[in-house]
């Protein structure tokens, strides 16, 4: 039973650029969340997917978009990124309208220079 | 808006303790809480699930209770080893919401 897949594990950018991160759910799950998580800190949640919509979304600006898919994969786009960007960026999969449990992938190492 | 503290932000202790980790969370209608460990530089593992009509649930060495009155859960691990050396997260799920409110993590260190 494959979990939570990320990809890539790191990159490295520079200011201004674009960046596409991936996240396949572990099986059977339907709903994908993402969240930022800075050196020593909570994760902070960016949105959630739910049946290829965007369900609910935190409190960050409109660089940061995503995408589901119809096999409920999916992608979080930055734009214009800044040095602030630098982060892990981590996928959380759960099943179901009413989200229970969530399980981590092991996340996008970001750093923008 | 759910806040969540979790105390100690750091612990060191030798191996074969028995410890307890502490969450608080401000808004008591939760729907439910989850623990996770997390190694440095990984991804977030689940640990526990409660609901909000549970009290506790055990996984092995690990136990967590939860008192929604007094706005608390406590994670105790037994006999605890080197390998339990990490950061421990809570995440208060309030009723109502799709989204977790996250701590910011208590960072365990259990020595030889």
């Amino acid at each position: 039973d494959a979990g939570v897949t990320q990809s890539p594990t790191h990159l490295i950018k520079t200011r201004g650029q674009q960046v596409t991160l991936r996240c396949s759910p572990k099986s059977g799950h339907d709903t994908v969340s993402w969240y930022q998580q800075a050196l020593g800190q909570g994760p902070q949640f960016i949105f959630q997917y739910y049946e290829e919509e965007e369900r609910q979304r935190g409190n960050f600006p409109d660089r940061f978009s995503g995408h589901q898919f119809p096999n409920y994969s999916s992608e979080l786009n930055v734009n214009a990124l800044l040095l602030g960007d630098s982060a892990l960026y981590l996928c959380a999969s759960s099943f179901g309208r009413d989200t229970g449990e969530l399980f981590f992938g092991e996340g996008s190492r970001l750093t923008v220079l | 808006k759910q806040e969540v503290t979790q105390i100690p932000a750091a612990l060191s202790v030798p191996e074969g303790e028995n410890l307890v980790l502490n969450c608080s969370f401000t808004d008591s209608a939760i729907y439910n809480l989850q623990w996770f460990r997390q190694d440095p530089g990984k991804g977030l593992t689940s640990l526990l699930l409660i609901q909000s009509s549970q009290r506790e649930q055990t996984s092995g060495r690990l136990n967590a209770s939860l008192d929604k009155s007094s706005g608390r859960s406590t994670l105790y691990i037994a006999a605890s080893q080197p390998g339990d050396s990490a950061t421990y997260l809570c995440a208060v799920r309030r009723g109502g919401s799709y989204i977790p409110t996250f701590g910011r993590g208590t960072s365990l260190i259990v020595h030889p």
